[in-house]
């Protein structure tokens, strides 16, 4: 099972929106709709952002959104701040004897 | 509050084996699927397994299949049995909690607790 294809960095100024993309297959993104996404910050814990494509969790800012179209999966921040420059991984699940969940190749996300 | 602490990680000759353990406070642990995620140096996350609430059901990653055994008891804790371990193995090891959206099913929804990682090192 191949990782899902995120850019490898993705920079904005403060205030401004950015999209990161995450796009996979038939076979994970474009057939279900359980995409997740987590923000990590260096030497931290991976935290989550966004679960089934664009629900936020308790305590998530509203700053942040996700959305799907076909194999390609999306989170925008919204209102960029210097405390979201951090790594972005997407996941999904994966109808695949390989793995049942497959990761994004990460997103550095640069606050210029 | 919610809690996930990871231990037992260190260095490791090749073909040797290690157990972590992932200790659960501050939650109702025999209702949550537990997974174990892993994350080499300098590079990105990879699932690695998952255990079901009642330990009845399992799924691992290709890479780890046959070589690792996840399981957990009664005392909120998850372990993940590590054998015949190689130099790609190195990495961070985090214990993750289901999101368990469909309680008493597999969601597949993702992780929504993230203990702060334990590192094992195969190094000869």
């Amino acid at each position: 099972q191949s990782a899902l294809t995120q850019p490898a960095s993705v920079s904005g100024s403060p205030g401004q929106s950015i999209t990161i993309s995450c796009t996979g297959s038939g076979s994970d993104v474009g057939s279900y709709d359980l995409v997740s996404w987590y923000q990590q910050h260096p030497d931290k814990a991976p935290k989550l952002m966004i679960f089934e494509v664009s629900k936020r969790p308790s305590g998530v800012s509203s700053r942040f959104s996700g959305s799907k179209s076909g194999n390609t999966a999306s989170l925008t921040i919204s209102g960029l701040q210097a405390e979201d420059e951090a790594d972005y991984y997407c996941c999904s699940y994966a109808d695949s004897s390989l793995s049942s969940y497959v990761f994004g190749t990460g997103t550095k996300v640069t606050v210029l | 509050q919610v809690r996930l602490v990871e231990s037992g990680g260190g260095v490791v000759q090749p073909g040797r084996s290690l157990r972590l353990s992932c200790g659960a406070s501050g939650f109702i642990f025999r209702i949550y699927p537990m997974h174990w995620v892993r994350q080499a140096p300098g590079k990105g996350l990879e699932w690695v397994a998952l255990i079901a609430f009642d330990g009845s059901t399992k799924f691992y990653a290709d890479s780890v299949k046959g070589r690792f055994s996840i399981f957990r008891d009664n005392s909120a804790n998850t372990f993940l049995e590590m054998k015949s371990l190689r130099t790609e193995d190195t990495a961070v090891y985090y214990c993750a909690r289901d999101l368990n959206t469909v309680p008493g099913k597999l969601s597949y929804s993702g992780f929504d607790v993230w203990g702060p990682g334990t590192t094992v090192t195969v190094s000869s």
